[in-house]
């Protein structure tokens, strides 16, 4: 089975700065997906950036950026330029891919809440 | 595109009815649709996975016969709430799998308040 851990409960930073946001993972798979899910006070799951695992390079998506240490099993998102719209609960996923039971089922870590403060 | 939607968005119910919550795909096909719940400031827990025209597969603890979940065509899941009590209570997330690997959407979610 796949475990998701982000350390971090709550997080805070200033709007306009960077923050980076940790999980790690802990797999025996080889072919799988990793998540950020944001979901603000409407509840509503967005994603935010997706990595697949067979990919060396970083995936990145305008102000949003992954450090993605598959050997170490470390999957952080790095939020530049902070907006006040970033508030919200950030959930990272892990997905397993193609083989059988449980496949493409998403096993999320327990969140950290984003506050960003003007 | 790749839109789903639940419906309703908030229910009550009293203590020992039934309520049932629609997950719909509306421009796409999901042969795979999963169910959430989530308890306030929690993380998503899956109860089931549900596949068009077979039984849903439920996560260990799940009560099948409580949580019923029927797959009937390519767009619509539902997840019905037998006799439920307040401690069903709890938003009820669906998602559906897309086309491509790795692609899941999310319905926006169903408020369930049993009293």
């Amino acid at each position: 089975a796949q475990t998701v851990t982000q350390s971090q409960p709550e997080m805070s930073v200033q709007e306009a700065e960077t923050v980076t946001l940790s999980c790690t993972y802990d797999t025996s798979e080889n072919n799988y997906y990793l998540f950020w899910y944001k979901q603000p006070p409407s509840r509503q799951m967005i994603l935010v950036i997706r990595q697949e695992a067979y990919k060396q390079q970083n995936a990145t998506e305008n102000r949003f950026s992954v450090n993605f240490q598959k050997a170490a099993k470390s999957f952080s998102l790095k939020i530049s330029d902070s907006q006040l719209g970033d508030t919200a609960m950030y959930f990272c996923a892990f997905m397993k891919l193609y083989s059988g039971a449980g496949s493409y089922q998403l096993t999320f870590g327990k969140g950290t809440k984003l506050s960003v403060i003007p | 595109g790749a839109v789903v939607s639940q419906h309703p968005s908030w229910v009550i119910c009293k203590s020992g009815t039934s309520v049932k919550i629609e997950c719909r795909s509306l421009d796409f096909q999901a042969t795979t649709m999963f169910w959430y719940r989530q308890f306030p400031k929690q993380s998503l827990m899956l109860m089931a996975t549900s596949n068009e025209g077979s039984k849903a597969t439920y996560e260990q603890g799940v009560e099948k016969d409580k949580f019923l979940i029927n797959h009937a065509s390519l767009t619509l899941s539902t997840l019905t709430v037998t006799s439920a009590h307040p401690e069903d209570s709890s938003f009820y997330i669906c998602s559906a799998r897309g086309d491509r690997a790795g692609e899941q959407y999310f319905g926006p979610g169903t408020r369930l308040t049993v009293t």
